[in-house]
């Protein structure tokens, strides 16, 4: 069974302050996906990456960047967070076979709140 | 650009059916539906990649209507398993020729006893 982990579930930070939240794949999937899931808008794409070290923007990248150096572990950082970003944030990974058909495997997600 | 889902949520009593809808106003190429239950990981139900198509296991099955860019899930006699929240997903090309995953703004549903 594919499995992706995020570091943590909850998490409490400061106006301000540099939040990382790191997501950990075990199946050598090529693709990982950056979400964010707010009510009513559901899961919006913030960054996504198809290698190490390659990346691209999603739908909503404003205040956040990532980090890829390893195939298994794929970072979003908020480099000075603010309260518009408290949220849950979901990882996903997926393989690349070329269809459009692949499926993508969620963690469980990490809630932020930012104060 | 993001699909949108009708309803946004729905509440029905254990073996009552509903539909879910997922209408998109760029064309759709395939049709993803996840269930994401209460404090769980989205997982994923089932994926449409035809005009026409229609799928489905145990008491929910979808349909894709390539034409009018919308899809839609039906829950048949649903059961206190099926409430979660559900989102449907479309893929998208990008400018790294690979695709992305687009998902709609979510439909939660209640099955209550």
């Amino acid at each position: 069974d594919v499995k992706v982990t995020q570091s943590s579930r909850y998490l409490v930070k400061r106006t301000g302050e540099k939040v990382f939240l790191e997501c950990v794949q075990d199946m050598d999937h090529e693709n990982m996906f950056w979400y964010r899931q707010d009510p009513g808008l559901g899961l919006r794409l913030i960054y996504f990456s198809y290698d190490v070290k390659m990346k691209e923007k999603g739908d909503i990248p404003e205040g956040y960047s990532v980090s890829r150096e390893k195939k298994e572990r794929f970072s979003l950082i908020l480099e000075s967070a603010s309260t518009n970003q408290t949220s849950m944030y979901l990882c996903a990974s997926r393989r690349t076979s070329g269809r459009i058909g692949d499926t993508q495997y969620f963690g469980p997600g990490t809630r932020l709140t930012v104060l | 650009q993001q699909p949108v889902q009708s309803p946004q949520a729905v509440i029905l009593r254990e073996g009552e059916d509903a539909v879910i809808n997922c209408s998109s106003s760029k064309a759709l190429y395939s049709v993803h539906w996840y269930r994401q239950k209460h404090g769980e990981a989205p997982v994923f139900l089932m994926i449409l990649l035809k005009g026409g198509e229609q799928k489905g296991h145990d008491k929910i099955s979808a349909s894709f209507n390539e034409k009018k860019q919308q899809s839609s899930l039906y829950l048949t006699a649903s059961q206190l398993s099926y409430s979660g929240t559900y989102f449907c997903g479309t893929g998208r090309g990008t400018t790294s020729g690979t695709y992305k995953y687009i998902f709609g703004t979510g439909t939660r549903l209640k099955v209550l006893a």
